[in-house]
C-alpha cells in the first residue's frame, strides 16, 4: 500500500472554481511537498510544508498539514484551464537503506474552459 | 540557472539490450535521485545519490544500476532490458534533504 494515497483520484471543475486535492499518509513525516506534472513531463516542485507547519500559501495555492490525523490537502484558488495537470503528494521515508520522497498515485485535476 | 537535464528525451531499445541514461543537476545540486513512472505503478523510486554515493536505493532488480561523477552528474544503467522496463525514466536533483527536488523532463524508454 502506499505511504502518501491523493484523493480524489480524478477532479473535473470549471475555470474560476476551486480544486482541492487531498493526501493521507501513514508513517511520520518531516516534511511533505506537492508537485505538478503536465502530460507526461517531468514534476514541477509546488510547496514542502514541514511537519512542524500547519498551513503554508504560494500565489494561488494553499497547503495545509494536519499531522494528528496524517493528511494534507492542497487547494488551488481561481483555478485556470492551464492548472489542468497531475498533482502528487510525496512524503519524506526512512527505511533501512535511508531517506527518500514516496510519492502518491496522484489527483488528474481538468480544468474546463 | 540551468535546470536538470536528461538525455536522451527518447529511446526505443529492444528486449536484451542495455541503455545509459544521463541526468545533468542543477549546479550545486550534491544530490541527485531517480524515479521510474509507468501508467501502473506510478512514481517509484530508484536511487539517490549524494556526493558520488549511493545514499538510499528502491526496490528494483539488480540490472537496474547508477553513479554519480564529481561534478554531480548522474547516469542509470539497465541491463538486459525487459518490456516491463518501458517507461518515463525521471532524475531529479536538491541541494539538501530539507528542500524540494528539482526534476528533469525525463526520459522516455520503449522497450520492444
Amino acid at each position: 500500500s502506499q505511504q502518501g494515497e491523493e484523493d480524489p483520484q480524478a477532479l473535473s471543475i470549471q475555470e474560476g472554481e476551486n480544486a482541492t486535492m487531498n493526501c493521507s499518509y501513514k508513517t511520520s513525516i518531516n516534511n511533505l511537498q506537492w508537485y505538478r506534472q503536465n502530460s507526461g513531463r517531468g514534476l514541477v516542485h509546488l510547496i514542502l510544508i514541514r511537519s512542524n507547519e500547519r498551513e503554508k500559501h504560494s500565489g494561488r495555492l494553499r497547503v495545509t498539514l494536519d499531522t494528528s490525523k496524517k493528511s494534507s490537502s492542497l487547494l488551488i484558488t481561481a483555478s485556470r484551464a492551464a492548472d489542468t495537470a497531475s498533482y502528487f503528494c510525496a512524503t519524506d521515508v526512512r527505511d533501512n537503506y535511508g531517506q527518500n520522497f514516496v510519492f502518491g498515485p496522484g489527483t488528474r485535476l481538468s480544468v474546463l474552459p | 540557472k540551468a535546470g536538470v537535464t536528461q538525455t536522451p528525451r527518447y529511446l526505443i531499445k529492444t528486449r536484451g539490450q542495455q541503455v545509459t541514461l544521463s541526468c545533468s543537476p542543477i549546479s550545486g545540486h550534491r544530490s541527485v535521485s531517480w524515479y521510474q513512472q509507468t501508467p501502473g505503478q506510478g512514481l517509484q523510486f530508484l536511487f539517490e545519490y549524494f556526493s558520488e554515493t549511493q545514499r538510499n536505493k528502491g526496490n528494483f532488480p539488480g540490472r537496474f544500476s547508477g553513479r554519480q561523477f564529481s561534478n554531480s552528474r548522474s547516469e542509470m544503467n539497465v541491463s538486459t532490458l525487459e518490456l516491463g522496463d518501458s517507461a518515463l525514466y525521471l532524475c531529479a536533483s536538491s541541494p539538501s534533504d530539507s528542500y524540494g527536488y528539482t526534476f528533469g523532463s525525463g526520459t522516455r524508454l520503449t522497450v520492444v
